[in-house]
């Protein structure tokens, strides 16, 4: 079976410091993999996703970056910190044909 | 550009009860996913139930069922028997064929016992 491993779980980081959460995913191959922020009591808003190696797309302008140097391994980045980078991040993966997401357990970063 | 809309920001029931939650959405498509979403106070998503717009059958998993209206771009979602256990967020979401998931801003059910 297919499983979805993100971690760490919980960071607190410094404003200016750099940042690095890694998704892996196991069970299944040539995946499509996102990464989702969530704010306090909002939905899910997309930053990136992926529908191959070295393969990217942003949604959103910002802070942050991605990239996807293996087939199942997604890895979310900064390269400094802001306070608004704070929030829960999620990754996600689909398979082929795209029909549901599947997500980690998440990231509770806070910037501070 | 496709939204997905849940006009419930929070819902309660009592256990064992009944309750319904709507979503509705806006696309030009005719090819297309929906699906509700559960995230517990863990803060872990679960997919609770897909429909495929093509199907005109509504889709079904045990307590959950759901009320899809095409032509009224509305997929709300109905918990049968209530337990403490289905207190959660839950989300609606939308994907057209090889495009992204695209959430609602969620309603959070409260389960009384």
């Amino acid at each position: 079976s297919q499983t979805i491993h993100q971690w760490p779980a919980t960071l607190v980081q410094p404003v200016g410091s750099p940042l690095s959460l890694e998704c892996t995913v196991e069970g299944t191959s040539n995946p499509n993999l996102y990464w989702y922020r969530q704010a306090a009591g909002r939905g899910l808003q997309l930053l990136f996703y992926s529908v191959g190696i070295g393969q990217i797309s942003s949604e959103v302008p910002q802070n942050l970056s991605a990239s996807r140097p293996q087939d199942r391994q997604f890895i979310l980045s900064s390269k400094k910190l802001l306070l608004s980078d704070s929030g829960f991040y999620l990754c996600a993966w689909s398979g082929r044909p795209n029909t549901e997401a599947f997500f980690g357990q998440g990231t509770r970063l806070t910037v501070v | 550009a496709q939204t997905v809309t849940q006009s419930q920001p929070e819902m309660s029931v009592q256990e064992a009860e009944t309750v319904t939650l709507s979503c509705t959405y806006d696309t030009s498509e005719s090819d297309y996913y929906l699906f509700w979403y559960k995230q517990p106070p863990s803060r872990q998503m679960i997919l609770v139930i897909r429909q495929e717009a093509y199907k005109q059958q509504n889709a079904t998993e045990n307590r959950f069922s759901v009320n899809f209206q095409k032509a009224a771009k509305s997929f709300s979602l109905k918990i049968s028997d209530s337990q403490l256990g289905d207190a959660a967020m839950y989300f609606c979401a939308y994907r057209r064929g090889q495009g992204n998931l695209i959430f609602g801003k969620g309603t959070k059910l409260s389960v009384k016992p």
